[in-house]
């Protein structure tokens, strides 16, 4: 089945330092590449969809210049959280959608961004 | 719009069975199941397409009603494995190209006890 690599696993970093997260389709080309984010106890929260070679879309309320998305070519997408304060810490996933015939979508291993 | 689920939370011996239950006010392409465990990334389970189409894992069924919007997952024979948290996620509809991702109800926390 469809893989989706993602990196870092697990992250810290200090307070107004920036963070980089990288989500790559292993066996497939991904056009279309989403990022979730995750607090505790909680439901997945579509954050934005990173489409390759044109702009990421964002969902109300996320702020785009804080959340920073490339997609450069058809296998990877990045999310940088810029100037991240302990508020950001979360659960970051990200997915992309199986290729035809199937219909599902496949999640990444997550990135657990931790902010002190 | 986020999906409703039910219960929020179920606990059964093992063996037993559970039903799960997902529900929109909006029109659905597809609805997709999946279980997390703690500190992991969600695993697929099932998704069931408008006009009866499913695919997924041989001991997980489910139903999708198109006129009401609804879905149910059915976990027979429970296995102390299946412990997690359950979430449905929905598509509104199917663009081609995968650009709507899915929105997510808020889970049903399963616990299997030996």
């Amino acid at each position: 089945g469809a893989v989706v690599s993602q990196h870092p696993s697990w992250v810290i970093c200090k307070s107004g330092t920036s963070v980089k997260i990288e989500c790559r389709s292993l066996d497939f080309q991904a056009t279309t590449m989403f990022w979730y984010r995750q607090f505790p106890k909680q439901s997945l929260m579509l954050m934005a969809t990173s489409n390759e070679g044109s702009k990421a879309t964002y969902e109300q309320g996320v702020e785009k210049d804080k959340f920073l998305i490339n997609h450069a070519s058809l296998t990877l997408s990045t999310l940088t959280v810029t100037s991240a304060h302990p508020e950001d810490s979360s659960f970051y996933i990200c997915s992309a959608r199986d290729p035809w015939p199937f219909y599902g979508y496949t999640f990444g291993s997550g990135t657990r961004l931790t902010v002190v | 719009q986020q999906p409703v689920q039910s219960p929020q939370a179920v606990i059964l011996r093992e063996g037993e069975d559970a039903v799960i239950n997902c529900s929109s006010s909006k029109a659905l392409y597809s609805v997709h199941w999946y279980r997390q465990k703690h500190g992991e990334a969600p695993v697929f389970l099932m998704i069931l397409l408008k006009g009866g189409e499913q695919k997924g894992h041989d001991k997980i069924s489910a139903s999708f009603n198109e006129k009401k919007q609804q879905s149910s997952l059915y976990l027979t024979a429970s296995q102390l494995s299946y412990s997690g948290t359950y979430f449905c996620g929905t598509e509104l509809h199917y663009s081609g190209g995968g650009a709507d991702g899915l929105t997510f109800g808020k889970g049903t926390h399963l616990i299997i006890q030996p």
